[in-house]
Protein backbone atom coordinates (compact mmCIF):
# COMPACT_ATOMS: atom_id res chain seq x y z
CA UNK A 1 0.00 0.00 0.00
CA UNK A 2 1.25 3.64 -0.89
CA UNK A 3 2.01 6.11 2.01
CA UNK A 4 4.10 8.12 3.79
CA UNK A 5 6.21 6.97 6.28
CA UNK A 6 8.06 9.53 8.87
CA UNK A 7 10.43 7.78 11.05
CA UNK A 8 11.23 7.92 14.17
CA UNK A 9 8.11 8.09 16.31
CA UNK A 10 9.36 9.56 18.98
CA UNK A 11 13.09 11.36 18.98
CA UNK A 12 14.94 12.79 21.91
CA UNK A 13 18.29 15.38 21.27
CA UNK A 14 20.69 16.91 22.59
CA UNK A 15 20.04 20.84 23.13
CA UNK A 16 22.38 22.50 20.19
CA UNK A 17 22.34 19.15 18.12
CA UNK A 18 21.18 18.90 14.69
CA UNK A 19 18.44 16.63 13.89
CA UNK A 20 16.57 15.61 11.14
CA UNK A 21 13.37 14.24 10.25
CA UNK A 22 12.52 12.12 7.74
CA UNK A 23 9.42 11.94 5.32
CA UNK A 24 9.56 9.29 2.63
CA UNK A 25 6.57 8.75 0.52
CA UNK A 26 5.51 6.21 -1.93
CA UNK A 27 2.59 7.50 -3.63
CA UNK A 28 3.75 9.66 -6.39
CA UNK A 29 2.59 12.66 -5.07
CA UNK A 30 4.45 16.32 -5.91
CA UNK A 31 4.05 18.14 -3.09
CA UNK A 32 5.30 17.64 0.01
CA UNK A 33 4.61 19.56 3.65
CA UNK A 34 6.25 19.68 6.90
CA UNK A 35 4.18 21.33 9.77
CA UNK A 36 4.47 21.80 13.27
CA UNK A 37 2.07 21.13 16.45
CA UNK A 38 2.60 22.94 19.78
CA UNK A 39 0.08 22.17 22.61
CA UNK A 40 -3.45 23.94 22.25
CA UNK A 41 -2.18 25.28 18.71
CA UNK A 42 -3.48 23.66 15.65
CA UNK A 43 -0.63 22.83 13.24
CA UNK A 44 1.46 25.32 11.50
CA UNK A 45 3.23 25.06 7.87
CA UNK A 46 7.04 25.05 8.62
CA UNK A 47 8.89 24.16 4.80
CA UNK A 48 6.59 23.28 1.49
CA UNK A 49 8.28 21.89 -1.65
CA UNK A 50 6.05 21.48 -4.97
CA UNK A 51 8.40 19.91 -6.90
CA UNK A 52 12.14 18.28 -6.54
CA UNK A 53 14.48 20.57 -6.12
CA UNK A 54 12.32 23.41 -5.32
CA UNK A 55 10.86 24.30 -2.15
CA UNK A 56 9.45 27.47 -0.09
CA UNK A 57 8.96 28.91 3.60
CA UNK A 58 5.97 28.29 5.49
CA UNK A 59 4.87 30.50 8.22
CA UNK A 60 7.49 29.37 10.78
CA UNK A 61 10.45 28.57 8.89
CA UNK A 62 12.91 30.17 11.18
CA UNK A 63 15.26 27.77 12.55
CA UNK A 64 14.53 24.40 9.99
CA UNK A 65 15.93 23.84 6.27
CA UNK A 66 14.76 21.30 4.02
CA UNK A 67 15.89 19.68 0.69
CA UNK A 68 14.06 17.95 -1.79
CA UNK A 69 16.83 16.14 -3.81
CA UNK A 70 14.02 13.64 -4.77
CA UNK A 71 10.27 13.02 -5.51
CA UNK A 72 9.98 10.52 -2.92
CA UNK A 73 12.06 12.51 -0.01
CA UNK A 74 11.59 15.50 2.37
CA UNK A 75 13.59 15.73 5.16
CA UNK A 76 13.55 18.41 7.74
CA UNK A 77 16.50 19.12 9.61
CA UNK A 78 15.92 21.01 12.97
CA UNK A 79 18.67 23.68 13.84
CA UNK A 80 20.11 24.72 16.64
CA UNK A 81 18.72 28.17 15.38
CA UNK A 82 15.22 27.08 16.26
CA UNK A 83 14.62 28.23 19.77
CA UNK A 84 11.81 26.20 20.82
CA UNK A 85 12.32 22.91 19.03
CA UNK A 86 10.33 20.18 21.22
CA UNK A 87 7.02 19.16 19.25
CA UNK A 88 5.26 17.40 17.17
CA UNK A 89 5.99 17.09 13.58
CA UNK A 90 4.07 16.08 10.90
CA UNK A 91 4.49 15.40 7.04
CA UNK A 92 1.91 15.56 4.29
CA UNK A 93 1.57 15.12 0.55
CA UNK A 94 -0.78 16.64 -1.67
CA UNK A 95 -2.08 14.97 -5.33
CA UNK A 96 -2.49 17.28 -8.00
CA UNK A 97 -6.05 17.79 -8.63
CA UNK A 98 -8.72 17.95 -5.84
CA UNK A 99 -7.68 14.58 -4.39
CA UNK A 100 -6.61 16.37 -0.68
CA UNK A 101 -3.67 15.60 1.50
CA UNK A 102 -2.59 12.32 2.36
CA UNK A 103 -0.66 12.49 6.63
CA UNK A 104 2.13 11.16 8.05
CA UNK A 105 1.60 9.70 11.22
CA UNK A 106 4.38 11.86 12.42
CA UNK A 107 7.33 12.66 14.94
CA UNK A 108 7.68 13.91 18.06
CA UNK A 109 11.03 15.36 19.13
CA UNK A 110 11.79 16.07 22.54
CA UNK A 111 14.89 18.25 22.73
CA UNK A 112 16.54 17.93 26.06
CA UNK B 1 -10.00 35.43 15.18
CA UNK B 2 -8.55 32.48 13.59
CA UNK B 3 -9.54 31.12 10.26
CA UNK B 4 -10.37 27.47 11.82
CA UNK B 5 -12.66 27.35 14.88
CA UNK B 6 -13.55 24.17 16.38
CA UNK B 7 -15.91 23.82 19.52
CA UNK B 8 -16.12 22.57 21.98
CA UNK B 9 -12.34 22.68 22.95
CA UNK B 10 -12.38 19.78 25.13
CA UNK B 11 -15.46 17.28 25.33
CA UNK B 12 -16.03 14.43 28.11
CA UNK B 13 -18.76 11.97 27.62
CA UNK B 14 -20.01 8.80 28.67
CA UNK B 15 -19.45 5.40 26.72
CA UNK B 16 -22.24 4.88 24.35
CA UNK B 17 -23.40 8.59 23.90
CA UNK B 18 -23.86 10.33 20.70
CA UNK B 19 -20.94 13.26 20.13
CA UNK B 20 -20.69 16.22 17.63
CA UNK B 21 -17.58 18.06 16.89
CA UNK B 22 -18.25 21.11 15.12
CA UNK B 23 -16.05 23.24 12.33
CA UNK B 24 -16.29 26.18 11.64
CA UNK B 25 -14.00 28.25 8.77
CA UNK B 26 -14.08 31.84 7.48
CA UNK B 27 -12.54 31.49 4.06
CA UNK B 28 -13.56 30.13 1.02
CA UNK B 29 -12.48 26.30 0.77
CA UNK B 30 -12.22 23.17 -1.64
CA UNK B 31 -11.92 20.81 0.99
CA UNK B 32 -12.71 20.11 4.75
CA UNK B 33 -10.63 16.98 6.36
CA UNK B 34 -11.12 16.08 9.34
CA UNK B 35 -7.89 13.98 11.68
CA UNK B 36 -7.42 12.26 14.74
CA UNK B 37 -4.76 11.88 17.00
CA UNK B 38 -4.15 9.56 19.21
CA UNK B 39 -2.33 9.98 22.69
CA UNK B 40 1.18 10.01 21.69
CA UNK B 41 1.10 11.86 18.42
CA UNK B 42 0.25 9.68 15.35
CA UNK B 43 -2.35 11.45 13.13
CA UNK B 44 -5.04 9.41 11.14
CA UNK B 45 -6.78 11.09 8.43
CA UNK B 46 -10.86 9.69 9.02
CA UNK B 47 -12.62 11.97 6.03
CA UNK B 48 -12.02 14.09 2.85
CA UNK B 49 -15.02 16.05 2.09
CA UNK B 50 -16.33 18.85 0.19
CA UNK B 51 -19.97 18.65 -0.03
CA UNK B 52 -22.77 16.34 1.71
CA UNK B 53 -22.00 13.86 4.43
CA UNK B 54 -19.82 11.16 4.75
CA UNK B 55 -20.02 7.37 6.75
CA UNK B 56 -17.38 5.21 7.81
CA UNK B 57 -17.92 2.82 10.73
CA UNK B 58 -19.54 4.98 14.07
CA UNK B 59 -18.12 8.38 12.09
CA UNK B 60 -19.87 10.66 10.39
CA UNK B 61 -18.69 13.95 8.70
CA UNK B 62 -21.15 16.41 7.14
CA UNK B 63 -20.39 19.78 5.29
CA UNK B 64 -22.65 22.91 4.86
CA UNK B 65 -20.10 25.26 2.20
CA UNK B 66 -23.10 27.71 2.23
CA UNK B 67 -22.60 28.12 6.17
CA UNK B 68 -19.14 27.49 6.31
CA UNK B 69 -19.30 24.45 9.15
CA UNK B 70 -18.72 20.70 8.90
CA UNK B 71 -19.42 18.15 11.94
CA UNK B 72 -17.84 15.20 12.86
CA UNK B 73 -20.67 12.89 14.70
CA UNK B 74 -19.51 9.61 16.34
CA UNK B 75 -22.54 7.58 17.16
CA UNK B 76 -22.44 4.72 19.87
CA UNK B 77 -19.24 6.04 21.38
CA UNK B 78 -16.36 3.81 23.41
CA UNK B 79 -13.41 4.57 25.31
CA UNK B 80 -11.26 3.60 22.34
CA UNK B 81 -12.84 6.70 20.70
CA UNK B 82 -10.54 9.03 23.20
CA UNK B 83 -8.55 11.18 20.67
CA UNK B 84 -7.76 14.46 19.37
CA UNK B 85 -10.13 15.25 16.33
CA UNK B 86 -8.55 18.16 14.49
CA UNK B 87 -10.64 19.84 11.14
CA UNK B 88 -8.56 21.14 8.87
CA UNK B 89 -9.52 23.45 5.67
CA UNK B 90 -8.25 23.59 1.85
CA UNK B 91 -8.26 27.10 0.97
CA UNK B 92 -8.04 28.06 -2.99
CA UNK B 93 -4.39 27.45 -3.81
CA UNK B 94 -4.69 24.12 -2.00
CA UNK B 95 -3.31 25.65 1.34
CA UNK B 96 -3.98 23.81 4.53
CA UNK B 97 -5.23 25.48 8.16
CA UNK B 98 -5.61 23.55 10.85
CA UNK B 99 -8.08 24.18 13.70
CA UNK B 100 -6.59 24.04 17.02
CA UNK B 101 -8.35 20.95 17.96
CA UNK B 102 -10.89 19.18 20.10
CA UNK B 103 -10.06 16.68 23.27
CA UNK B 104 -12.38 14.14 23.69
CA UNK B 105 -12.54 11.61 26.35
CA UNK B 106 -15.16 8.95 26.26
CA UNK B 107 -15.81 7.22 29.63
CA UNK B 108 -16.47 3.67 30.48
Amino acid sequence: DGGITQSPKYLFRKEGQNVTLSCEQNLNHDAMYWYRQDPGQGLRLIYYSQIVNDFQKGDIAEGYSVSREKKESFPLTVTSAQKNPTAFYLCATLRTGNYGYTFGSGTRLTVV
Amino acid sequence: KNEVEQSPQNLTAQEGEFITINCSYSVGISALHWLQQHPGGGIVSLFMLSSGKKKHGRLIATINIQEKHSSLHITASHPRDSAVYICAVMEYGNKLVFGAGTILRVKS
